[in-house]
């Protein structure tokens, strides 16, 4: 069952501009992860967050973490047209040794 | 960072068929592979975790005589769609994890390119 809900759906941004995606679980973690997928090819691991972190970056990304409302963003600043794909939040539940979880994702469009 | 492939990368069979994908590990051993399934512009489902040498976890509502895994050493794991019908047309991708830190738990997944079928 998918566990993450993911806000926006969709989200069409210039290039320049910072990108903010939302994801919403239900259950207990271990830790969430954001992933990235080019339409039509596999999924590439952005950045993990783990449970008792709040905030984490790498390069471009900022991605927060707030277990109280079960909740957590991925901020992409000063987006590129390469930035434009799919981007989901994967949360691995707590007693689930590892599974993955996948919210339904986030459309994003970057023109040039 | 780890690699893993899929094979083939698109596969169109006729109805009735059986189709084998394969899903390697190839700069690391994976103790652990998972099989999602992804219709168009949704999210990964995923359909069964596999664990070398011993039978795979199908998840709920997967039939596990229809999605046959294998996964026969710590490099190789295999999907075989069964009687594929047109309604098993979707989006097949596997991934491979690295052992986990102390108590087991497994951190990052690492997704093959993905596999398209198309049943006709």
């Amino acid at each position: 069952s998918q566990q993450g809900e993911e806000d926006p759906q969709a989200l069409s941004i210039q290039e320049g501009e910072n990108a903010t995606m939302n994801c919403s679980y239900k259950t207990s973690i271990n830790n969430l992860q954001w992933y990235r997928q080019n339409s039509g090819r596999g999924l590439v691991h952005l950045i993990l967050i783990r449970s008792n972190e709040r905030e984490k970056h790498s390069g471009r990304l900022r991605v927060t973490l707030d277990t109280s409302k079960k909740s957590s963003s991925l901020l992409i600043t000063a987006s590129r047209a390469a930035d434009t794909a799919s981007y989901f939040c994967a949360t691995v539940p707590a007693d689930s040794w590892g599974k993955l979880q996948f919210g339904a994702g986030t459309q994003v469009v970057v023109t040039p | 960072g780890a690699v893993v492939s899929q094979h083939p990368s698109r596969v169109i069979c006729k109805s009735g068929t059986s189709v084998k994908i394969e899903c390697r590990s190839l700069d690391f051993q994976a103790t652990t592979m998972f099989w999602y399934r992804q219709f168009p512009k949704q999210s990964l489902m995923l359909m069964a975790t596999s664990n070398e040498g011993s039978k795979a976890t199908y998840e709920q509502g997967v039939e596990k005589d229809k999605f046959l895994i294998n996964h026969a050493s710590l490099t190789l794991s295999t999907l075989t769609v069964t009687s594929a019908h047109p309604e098993d047309s979707s989006f097949y991708i596997c991934s491979a994890s690295l052992p986990g830190l102390a108590g087991g738990l497994v951190n990052e997944q690492f997704f093959g390119p993905g596999t398209r079928l198309t049943v006709l």
